[in-house]
Parts: structure tokens; sequence; C-alpha cells
């Protein structure tokens, strides 16, 4: 089966930037998307196909997918960016839709 | 607009049917999706519906036991839940997919039901 790789949590001061991972064999070459979970609230998508930005979503939320990983980058984050995060593709092989573990971004 | 309903407790063993109902847009042209969320885990993919029905997909570990289903009359989607074990304890959401194709983005999803199993 496909497996999405995550860090189990990226930590970032205010105001600057971060990176949250997604890896495996050969990512570049799928769609991947990402989603926001904040506490008690459901998944809401925030970057889907690698780089496009739902109407809504702020320009400091971007994404790059190449080789074996996919990068979801926050720009300035605030703290209402505090959430977790999944990476989500479809795995063509065995026709399953394969989310990532998920990451918790702390702002400190 | 998504909203799940028909969660609750269920004895190990038992059945449980949930609902989505949809609004705001033409049901009937999108696919439709279960994720769910056991208590704090990540997401899981659970099966995926066409948007007419025609094609049915499932995660290895519900294959078997869940049935999916929609009435694009009733603007609605379905989990019929068989079987059920304590690792089917989680929120379960629906969502919408954004297009007709497999690797299509979930751009909607409702706020999600809870289903525990217990004795």
């Amino acid at each position: 089966s496909y497996v999405l790789s995550q860090p189990p949590s990226v930590s970032v001061a205010p105001g600057k930037t971060a990176r949250i991972s997604c890896g495996a064999n050969n990512i570049g070459n799928k769609s991947v998307h990402w989603c926001q979970q904040k506490p008690g609230q459901a998944p809401m998508v925030v970057i889907y196909y690698d780089s496009d930005r739902p109407s809504g979503i702020p320009e400091r939320f971007s994404g790059s997918n190449s080789g074996n990983t996919a990068t979801l980058t926050i720009s300035r984050v605030e703290a209402g960016d505090e959430a977790d995060y999944y990476c989500q593709v479809w795995d063509s092989s065995s026709d399953h839709v394969v989310f990532g573990g998920g990451t918790k971004l702390t702002v400190l | 607009q998504l909203v799940e309903s028909g969660g609750g407790l269920v004895k190990p063993g038992g059945s449980l049917r949930l609902s989505c109902a949809a609004s705001g847009f033409t049901f009937s042209s999108y696919s439709m999706n279960w994720v769910r969320q056991s208590p704090g885990k990540g997401l899981e993919w659970v099966s995926s519906i066409s948007s007419n029905g025609d094609s049915i997909y499932y995660a290895d570990s519900v294959r078997g036991p869940f049935t999916i289903s929609r009435d694009n009359a009733k603007n609605s989607l379905y989990l019929q839940m068989n079987s059920l074990r304590a690792e089917d304890t989680a929120v379960y959401y629906c969502a919408r997919q954004v297009g007709t194709i497999r690797s299509d983005a979930f751009d909607i999803w409702g706020q999600g039901t809870m289903v525990t199993v217990s004795s």
C-alpha cells in the first residue's frame, strides 16, 4: 500500500514560515491535496492539486510537489494557523484514497 | 452544505446506517466519500461512490461489512455498517469530491457524526 509520511509535529514562531512535508515514493507524479483541521472542527482543504488555493484561503498558504516530497508552506504564520494538517493523494495501484498521518502545527 | 446523521452507541456485532444530507449544490454531479477519524487519531478514507452510483470503492478495513450508497433524488449519501467492531469507533465525515476523477480533492466536508462501538 502507498504510505504518506508526515512529521508528527512542527513548531514555528509567529510571523515566521512553517514547512510541512509529505513524503512518499514518486509522490511528484501524483496530485497532492492538503487539509487543515482545527480542534473540534471538520477538515478543510487549504491546497489542492499540489499548489492551487481554494477560494478564501490566504495567499500565505502555498504548496509544491516534486520527486519524493510534497510540501505545504505557510508564510507569516499566525496563531490561527495552529491546527493539524494532512496530505492526501489517490493511489492508482490500489484505487484507494490515502491520507498522511497528520502534522500538528504549533505556533509558539 | 453536508450534514451527517445516524451515529450513536452500538454493541459489537451490531449495525448502524449513517446518512449525509446535501444542500446548496447539484448533488448528482459529484462523487462522494466517507472518511473517519478515530479518537485522537488521523483521517482514514473509508469509501467512495461515483456521481451516478455505478462505481464504488472501499478501504480494505471495511470492505464486506460496510456498504456505501446514494439517492440522488433525495440528495443523500448513506453508509450501512454491519458487524461493527470496537476499531470502527470514530467520527464519520462525508465529503464531496471536487470532480469526477479519482484523484480529485475533497472540497466540502460535513461536521461529522460519532459512532461508538462498545458493550
